[in-house]
């Protein structure tokens, strides 16, 4: 069964500065894999997406997130951090291959930004 | 493109009572559309698949009696919490899929049950 682990549950980071959020996945097949954005209540905007394609993916608002199959990770990075960056972020597993097949959300990294 | 509404964006209820949100996908067709439940500061719980023109498939541990869900045409699923109570309370996302793996996601409902 697929799985996915955020590691930090709260990072927080100075306006200007990298960001890095964590993600490690399960997966018995080659997964697809997804980052979304959650501000508060609002609903997800995908960010990235991971389909076997390159494993460095380019997203919006400056992310990119790089699948490495030999460490089961998918981090989400920017390299430099803005006020409008303070949200939820998801990373996400799709159990299946089909395109109907569910997915599996992470418990969520919530990014602080300061000043 | 790739819009999904959801309609209402709020709502409160009394204890007892039912109300229905409406995911609609605006702009194209889904086949599937999902419904997720998330509680305050943790993650989206899947609840449900919605197929239209037949069942939905419940998650375990989701009522199926108690979250009633439509999916009627190709463009809109329903769910109709049925006899809410105050632990109903919750944000409730839907999401639809256009036939490649990214689900697109509606801007939530948040129900208050008093």
């Amino acid at each position: 069964a697929q799985s996915v682990t955020q590691l930090d549950s709260h990072v927080s980071v100075s306006e200007g500065t990298p960001v890095l959020l964590r993600c490690n996945y399960s997966s018995s097949y080659s997964p697809s894999l997804f980052w979304y954005v959650q501000h508060p209540n609002k609903g997800l905007q995908l960010l990235l997406k991971y389909t076997s394609a390159a494993t460095l993916v380019k997203g919006i608002n400056g992310f990119e997130a790089e699948f490495k199959k030999s460490e089961t990770s998918f981090h989400l990075t920017k390299p430099s951090a803005h006020m409008s960056d303070a949200a939820e972020y998801f990373c996400v597993v799709s159990e299946g291959t089909s395109s109907a097949s569910k997915i599996i959300f992470g418990s969520g990294t919530r990014l602080s930004i300061r000043p | 493109g790739a819009v999904v509404s959801q309609h209402p964006s709020r709502v409160i209820c009394k204890s007892g009572t039912s109300v229905k949100i409406e995911c609609r996908s605006l702009d194209f067709q889904a086949t599937t559309m999902f419904w997720y439940r998330q509680f305050p500061k943790q993650s989206l719980m899947l609840m449900a698949t919605s197929n239209e023109g037949s069942k939905a498939t419940y998650e375990q541990g989701v009522e199926k009696d108690k979250f009633l869900i439509n999916h009627a045409s190709l463009t809109l699923s329903t769910l109709t919490v049925t006899s809410a109570h105050p632990e109903d309370s919750s944000f409730y996302i839907c999401s639809a899929i256009t036939g490649g793996y990214e689900q697109y996601f509606g801007p939530g409902t948040r129900l208050t049950v008093t």
